[in-house]
């Protein structure tokens, strides 16, 4: 499975944007990119995932460099809700796909008020 | 709509002694079906995944196993667990391009 790698943890201000990178430069051509958060004592949620094209949705929106080596999750105004930890992951489609998530470190989202 | 179900929610149990975690899937047919562990302070490690009844991959060596007796019925067992098998455990089924997580269990081996 190929890596990814994130910042280990990163600050925002509540009602601020935040960018979240994650690098991932032996990314193959099948690999989508899959972003995953999880709050203190739960399990991980799914966020958005995408293949070449930036990506929106209700939680957040996905930009995907034109060489697919990197990647950068987007929330657009963050809440206390938000604090959690994001992790960045490829995934990939074949015709042998178990759907397996290989989970880094991830990186921890500190939100102030 | 669908739910996943994991019990117990937390769970304390002396070294040596055996373990059984029962997840459950309801609203869906032939899931893959997932457990992770989460040690304190660490990241999410894929111990088992299923594709169907009776099927089941390992991805690292441990003191624990997996089976499926029934298609939504997944479930992580020890016969003599370790200090070292304290952790988070938390079961998911997968759609093809999206993981469902359980609420987990908190396991304590003391």
């Amino acid at each position: 499975d190929a890596k990814t790698t994130q910042p280990n943890s990163m600050e925002s201000n509540e009602e601020e944007p935040v960018h979240l990178p994650c690098n991932h430069s032996t990314i193959s051509g099948t690999d989508y990119i899959h972003w995953y958060r999880q709050l203190p004592s739960q399990g991980p949620e799914y966020v958005i995932h995408g293949l070449t094209s930036n990506v929106n949705n209700r939680m957040a929106s996905l930009a995907i460099a034109e060489d697919r080596k990197s990647s950068t999750l987007i929330l657009h105004r963050a809440t206390l809700r938000d604090a959690a930890v994001y992790y960045c992951i490829l995934r990939e489609y074949g015709s042998s796909n178990t759907g397996k998530l290989i989970f880094g470190q991830g990186t921890t989202l500190q939100v102030k008020p | 709509s669908q739910t996943i179900h994991q019990w117990p929610a937390t769970l304390v149990q002396p070294v040596g002694s055996p373990l059984s975690l029962e997840c459950t899937v309801e609203g869906t047919s032939n899931p893959n079906l997932y457990w992770y562990r989460q040690a304190a302070g660490r990241g999410l490690q894929l111990l088992f995944y299923s594709v169907g009844i009776g099927q089941i991959s390992s991805e690292v060596p441990q003191n624990l196993s997996a089976s499926r007796p029934q298609d939504r019925q997944f479930i992580l067992s020890s016969k003599k667990l370790l200090l070292s098998d304290s952790g988070f455990y938390l079961c998911a089924w997968g759609e093809y391009n999206e993981q469902f997580f359980g609420p987990g269990t908190r396991l304590t081996v003391l």
